[in-house]
């Protein structure tokens, strides 16, 4: 089944504890892209991939980070995470970069940083 | 990049057609209109895509101006099961454009009995 998977889906951190959610796709995608959702603000577009090794910033990167070593892989790493991180995660993948293209959505990781 | 308005909330009933319209005024000529579902706890999934004129597929259709300074979502009998938040995005279809793209506050469907 083609599907986005994301771990952990449910996370509680305190503030500076360095955390990394795992993303992985079985599309062979190419572009791959995490987001955050806040009430009120709507989904947020952090860090994208084009490929493999090729990453670059979204709207909203400061605070996080992201590395794509595998095509099938985009880890979001939040190294000193803050309460303002707090939020739901997600990450999506695609065939390519332009809009024309579908963007299929993981299930979601659910952070609080106390 | 283009910004989309659509309502923040409607209401409808089981069995009626609802139409969700998004404004998006400044589309710039190579953009594709798309519209996402997000169910509560869940990530967004593609219903529908269209660049000109119409576009129906087995969950709705998609009503596109001449000017294409608006899109109109229209979804046939809705269930229950289509109560969900349903966004529109608009953007290019070339390379390099367009994956920041921008993501509103979506519409809130909700279905009644």
């Amino acid at each position: 089944e083609a599907q986005v998977t994301q771990n952990p889906r449910y996370l509680i951190t305190v503030t500076g504890k360095k955390l990394t959610v795992t993303c992985s796709q079985n599309m062979n995608h190419e572009y791959m892209s995490w987001y955050r959702q806040d009430p009120g603000l709507g989904l947020r577009q952090i860090y994208y991939s084009m490929n493999v090794e090729v990453t670059d910033k979204g709207d909203v990167p400061e605070g996080y980070k992201v590395s794509r070593k595998e095509k099938r892989n985009f880890p979001l790493i939040l190294e000193s995470p803050s309460p303002n991180q707090t939020s739901l995660y997600f990450c999506a993948s695609s065939l390519g970069l332009a809009a024309s293209y579908e963007q299929y959505f993981g299930p979601g990781t659910r952070l609080t940083v106390t | 990049l283009a910004k989309t308005t659509q309502p923040i909330s409607m209401d409808s009933y089981e069995g009626q057609e609802v139409n969700i319209t998004c404004s998006h005024n400044n589309i710039a000529t190579n953009d594709y209109i798309t519209w996402y579902q997000q169910f509560p706890s869940q990530g967004p999934r593609f219903i529908i895509q269209g660049y000109k004129t119409k576009v129906t597929n087995e969950v709705a259709s998609l009503f596109i101006p001449a000017d294409r300074k608006s899109s109109t979502l229209s979804l046939p009998r809705v269930s229950l099961s289509d109560t969900a938040v349903y966004y529109c995005l608009v953007g290019g279809g070339t390379a390099g454009n367009n994956r920041k793209l921008i993501w509103g506050l979506g519409t809130s469907l909700a279905v009644n009995p």
